[in-house]
């Protein structure tokens, strides 16, 4: 079965500071990553996926993330964070199954950015 | 254009009551999963229906049932309510059933069982 582990609960960072939250993930197929934010009392939105191609993968809101076969990592960075990045992150694969598909996601990294 | 609706928005039950949840899909997709969300965790897969037809099934008990009806939209009913199934239950809508597809969610339903 899939696994998916976001190494730190939470992240404090100053504002215009870098940025990264670690995740790795446990898959003996290939396998398709996503990273979602959740703002308070929201629903879930997508920041960005990798499904193939290019193991650096753009987003929205100036995240990007590096897909890494041999460390099953995908790790979310950003060059320079600001206040209102502060939200909840969560890594997630996709798992196939009985002619459908599940999500599975991690934890989760709370992103609190300091003024 | 409307996204993933879902509805109540909040609600309160008492322990072994019932409860069903509701969620309409974006327009033209054909998929809908849905989630539970405790409290500082991650979404938990509870179910994936695709076609009207169920796809895929997470550890929930029997308690837990879901339906998709012909206008794709869906329901899910939780039947004889624990505290335990306090959170914040989310719905995601995507176009096809595969893996490679993107799910949009709505912003849940947050049910508090007393």
């Amino acid at each position: 079965a899939q696994s998916v582990t976001q190494l730190d609960s939470q992240v404090p960072v100053f504002e215009e500071a870098p940025v990264e939250l670690r995740c790795n993930y446990s898959s003996s197929v290939s396998v398709y990553l996503f990273w979602y934010v959740q703002y308070p009392n929201q629903g879930l939105q997508l920041l960005l996926k990798y499904l193939s191609g290019s193991t650096l993968v753009k987003g929205i809101n100036g995240f990007e993330a590096e897909f890494n076969k041999s460390q099953t990592s995908f790790h979310l960075r950003k060059p320079s964070v600001h206040i209102s990045d502060t939200a909840e992150y969560f890594c997630a694969v996709t798992q196939s199954g009985g002619g459908g598909f599940k999500t599975i996601f991690g934890a989760g990294t709370r992103l609190f950015v300091k003024a | 254009d409307a996204g993933v609706t879902q509805s109540p928005t909040h609600l309160i039950k008492t322990r072994g009551q019932h409860v069903t949840l509701r969620c309409s899909p974006i327009s033209g997709h054909k998929s809908v999963s849905w989630y539970q969300q405790v409290l500082g965790q991650g979404p938990q897969f509870i179910f994936q229906y695709y076609e009207k037809e169920e796809r895929g099934r997470g550890n929930f008990p029997d308690r837990f049932s879901a339906r998709q009806f012909p206008n794709y939209s869906s329901e899910l009913n939780v039947n004889a309510l624990l505290l335990g199934d306090s959170a914040l239950y989310l719905c995601a809508s995507s176009l096809v059933g595969g893996k490679n597809t993107e799910a949009f969610f709505g912003q849940g339903t947050r049910l508090t069982v007393v």
